[in-house]
């Protein structure tokens, strides 16, 4: 069975104080590997799909890094509006294996 | 306009009630899910659908039901709510790259229900 783990549940961060988000998978087979974003009633916001071991992506403040049992999500210097719940989320398996297998999340309070 | 578009945005309901949660997309994806969030348990797949002919379980389908009506439209139906139904509702859209890989999912707005 897919697994994904997210940690932490819960972090509090500084404005500007760098940090990292962490994602560790037990998969059959890795097909890909995405970061969203989810604000408070609202739903998953698309921030970096990867496919392989070594790499990365980067999109402002924000740079995901993958290896073959893990993927970190580094923020740097965070600002008030980057606080959310941030999920990992692997598709695995063989030929028309489609589905996406979800962490719970790790909520992001960056205090000004 | 959004992309990926759900109604009712929330709803309360009694024990027994038939509910019919609806998606709309204007992305042209082939692919739409359904998922369920719950606090603790993170998002979990109900249906998914590849086309109007092909739909598929999930994970968690057991007192749900789908309709693909169109591309661009697929609902989701309690027949008889029940209070741990009562959940975050997410419909998600995707797209087959060209190169073969499998693409991000594209989520709408959510729908709260409360089965009382």
């Amino acid at each position: 069975e897919d697994q994904v783990t997210q940690s932490p549940e819960a972090l509090r961060l500084q404005e500007g104080e760098s940090s990292s988000l962490n994602c560790s998978y037990t998969v059959s087979g890795l097909r890909g590997l995405f970061w969203y974003r989810q604000d408070p009633g609202k739903g998953p916001e698309f921030l970096f799909t990867l496919y392989s071991a070594g790499e990365e992506k980067e999109k402002e403040r924000l740079k995901a890094t993958l290896t073959k049992k893990e993927s970190f999500l580094h923020i740097t210097a965070p600002k008030p509006e980057d606080s959310a719940t941030y999920l990992c989320a692997v598709q695995a398996g063989g030929a028309g294996s489609y589905q996406l297998t979800f962490g719970k999340g790790t909520k992001l309070s960056v205090i000004p | 306009d959004a992309d990926v578009t759900q109604t009712p945005r929330n709803r309360i309901t009694k024990t027994g009630k038939r509910i019919m949660l609806e998606c709309s997309q204007t992305k042209g994806h082939d692919r739409m899910y359904w998922y369920r969030q719950d606090p603790g348990l993170g998002l979990r797949l109900i249906y998914y659908s590849f086309d109007v002919k092909d739909i598929n379980k999930g994970e968690i389908s057991d007192g749900y039901s789908v309709s693909r009506q169109a591309q661009a439209k697929f609902s989701l139906s309690l027949e008889s709510a029940i209070p741990n139904q009562t959940a975050l509702y997410f419909c998600a859209t995707s797209d087959l790259t060209s190169g073969g890989a499998y693409n991000e999912q594209f989520f709408g707005p959510g729908t709260r229900l409360t089965v009382l």
